[in-house]
């Protein structure tokens, strides 16, 4: 079946603007992840959805990233006035019952450049 | 939250077992293990998880020892599109994957 897509799988953007990222979730799992991946270093939890509700926003790193998930499906993550450092990869995956027994399947997700 | 300890990197011979060991010896008893893998510039890939039993998949198999303390990832016949960072990981509340450095696999001819 469809796995995790997310959109678009390249942005090129610059200093200063806002942009948005989507993603499409497994169809039934209720929960979605974000991770960002800058160049060479590790996965990096941004924040997660149970349903609509994000309990853990905890990796986002500030108040210029936001996300918001509606009716239990697609989810975006939006970065305003955008800076160099936040040039990443952005990484979205979905489990079906964001539990411990529940993997995690994850998109290939979407470069960003910041200019 | 339980943490994990693995080895930086390995290598292995084609066509060979490889097997990666973790220790997560501060693991609870609902605690599962995880092991994920990720191909340059590709987003991680589930491979496998446990809580007590041995478990075995088209991927691989998952040892845990009896005290849970420690698991071994084998991927019993290598082969070079198996290159890749393994992470073992213990998952947190909501199921929160924290990557660490992983285990460096490579595959040689």
């Amino acid at each position: 079946g469809a796995g995790v897509s997310q959109s678009p799988s390249n942005k090129v953007t610059e200093k200063g603007k806002d942009v948005e990222l989507r993603c499409d979730p497994i169809s039934g799992h209720t929960a979605l992840y974000w991770y960002r991946q800058s160049l060479g270093q590790g996965l990096e939890f941004l924040i997660y959805f149970q349903g609509n509700s994000a309990p853990d926003k905890s990796g986002l790193p500030s108040d210029r990233f936001s996300a918001e998930r509606t009716g239990g499906s697609v989810s975006t993550l939006t970065i305003q006035r955008t800076q160099q450092e936040d040039s990443a990869v952005y990484l979205c995956a979905s489990s079906l019952g964001g539990d411990y027994n529940s993997p995690l399947h994850f998109g290939n997700g979407t470069r960003l450049t910041v200019t | 939250d339980a943490k994990t300890t693995q080895p930086t990197s390995m290598d292995c011979a084609e066509g060979r077992a490889a097997n990666l060991p973790c220790n997560h010896s501060t693991i609870s008893g609902n605690e599962y293990v995880y092991w994920y893998r990720q191909i340059h510039s590709q987003g991680p890939q589930y491979i496998i998880h446990g809580l007590k039993n041995n478990e075995t998949n088209e991927m691989a198999s998952l040892i845990i020892t009896e005290d849970r303390k420690s698991s071994t990832l084998i991927l019993p016949h290598a082969t070079l599109r198996d290159t890749a960072v393994y992470y073992c990981i213990v998952p947190r509340g909501g199921g929160k994957l924290i990557f660490g450095q992983g285990t460096e696999l490579s595959v040689k001819p």
